[in-house]
């Protein structure tokens, strides 16, 4: 067990709607990242916050937005969701900004059918 | 842009064999090289790599990196079934807050 929470695991929803994933860090990490892995492709980075500050941004869809909470915890929230946005969501934690070794929870698995 | 590209994409050995799983990669102002292993699910930690020609060990996991021809190495000898997972190669820079992953070596292990 990594000590990072992700709910809920597995997420089915309609094309058009709207959903949040929630993460939870180790408890003490500062920072939190967001990756996509669809079916056959490697981790993608989404997005990176630090104590509540967005840091880094990847490859995130302007349908896609997430925040960090002063308890620390994030949301990424996705929406119009489209048939290509199934995928597993996973977040991960470190202890600072510097990139360092990150602990990543079990994942979302969001289908969108 | 960062690149990472991992060989090969798919490995199938017999256990008790060894393997090398490969990473090679571009990027500009290198900070680390960290090696993931990807089973069911989340990816679980192996080794972070940030010099040259220091190997770095965890029982049958070894991994080295050349900074001059960029490009990591992770082995693992006497293989078992528990061994079959993807790995995951990454890499992160300086002043560019992401990590850059490879797409993986899916590696199976035959009893």
């Amino acid at each position: 067990d990594s000590g990072v929470t992700q709910t809920p695991k597995h997420l089915i929803t309609a094309t058009g709607q709207r959903v949040t994933l929630r993460c939870s860090p180790r408890s003490g990490d500062l920072s939190v990242y967001w990756y996509q892995q669809s079916l056959d492709q490697g981790l993608q980075f989404l997005i990176h916050y630090y104590n509540g500050e967005e840091r880094a941004k990847g490859n995130i869809l302007e349908r896609f937005s997430a925040q960090q909470f002063p308890d620390l915890h994030s949301e990424l929230n996705l929406s119009s969701l489209e048939l290509g946005d199934s995928a597993l969501y996973f977040c991960a934690s470190s202890v600072g900004q510097g990139m360092d070794i990150q602990y990543f929870g079990a994942g979302t698995r969001l289908s969108v059918l | 842009e960062d690149k990472v590209v991992q060989s090969p994409l798919s490995l199938v050995v017999h256990e008790g064999d060894t393997v090398t799983l490969n990473c090679s990669y571009e990027v500009t102002n290198f900070r680390s090289l960290l090696w993931y292993k990807q089973e069911k699910k989340a990816p679980t930690f192996l080794f972070m790599l940030t010099s040259s020609g220091i190997e770095k060990k965890s029982g049958r996991l070894s991994s080295i990196l050349d900074k001059k021809e960029l490009f990591s190495i992770l082995n693992i000898t006497a293989t078992q079934t528990g061994d079959s997972a993807i790995y995951l190669c990454t890499l992160s820079n300086f002043g560019n807050e992401k990590l850059t992953f490879g797409t993986g070596t899916r590696l199976t292990i035959i009893p």
